[in-house]
């Protein structure tokens, strides 16, 4: 059973570009969730999503970011514009439904110049 | 809203020594989750142990045990014999017990470990 999968692992970014980052959740994962990872801090928090519903975003920025997780593939997070403070490790993690425990996976780090 | 707090920043532990890395956390809840993830330099986030709230037994896996006061709000975390593969940055983790709510993570400690 495949773990979590993220790509890219690394992107690179000009200021103003889009990045768009890819989650795969573990086999029978119904729940996926975002967390950025700023660097020497913690995760946050972001979003949650079940297919084709974003359940709880209030981790997200007003502007500039979206999620989605589509009935068939993988869950997008999406930035916009990007500027120099959106450098960070983003990581996915799922669950199943009425699981407790989130698995992840092994991030995407995003550079913007 | 929930806090979590790691109130080490670094640790350091000799080879096949014990450590215990601390965390609080802030709550109104009575049942929730909480976590400790390690995250070694490969930045991916493994889950080390769990501990339900409604549980008093104190949870261990293998080398790793935590210490749960539920009235204190403290969940520390117990390295024992440890190992130069136990380096790395360990979060705490607290999640309200509702399917899918978000982990609210502490700050994280760095555990160095001396051969």
């Amino acid at each position: 059973n495949a773990g979590v999968m993220q790509n890219p692992r690394h992107l690179v970014r000009r200021r103003g570009q889009e990045a768009r980052l890819r989650c795969s959740p573990m086999k029978g994962h119904s729940h996926v969730y975002w967390y950025r990872q700023l660097p020497e801090e913690g995760l946050k928090f972001m979003v949650y999503l079940q297919k084709e519903n974003i359940i709880d975003e209030s981790g997200m920025p007003k502007e500039r970011f979206s999620a989605e997780f589509p009935k068939e593939g993988p869950s997008i997070l999406r930035i916009q514009q990007v500027v120099r403070g959106d450098s960070a490790a983003y990581f996915c993690a799922s669950s199943p439904l009425g699981g407790d425990t989130q698995y992840f996976g092994p991030g995407t780090r995003l550079t913007v110049l | 809203a929930q806090t979590v707090t790691q109130s080490q920043p670094e640790m350091s532990v000799q080879e096949a020594e014990t450590v215990t890395l601390s965390c609080t956390y802030d709550t109104s809840e009575s049942d929730y989750y909480l976590f400790w993830y390690k995250q070694p330099p490969s930045r991916q986030m493994i889950l080390v142990i769990r501990q339900e709230a409604y549980k008093q037994q104190n949870a261990t896996e293998n080398r790793f045990s935590v210490n749960f006061q539920k009235a204190a709000k403290s969940f520390s975390l117990k390295i024992s014999d440890s190992q130069l593969g136990d380096a790395a940055m360990y979060f705490c983790a607290y999640r309200r017990n509702n399917a899918g709510n978000m982990l609210t993570f502490g700050g994280g400690t760095r555990l160095m470990v001396k051969p």
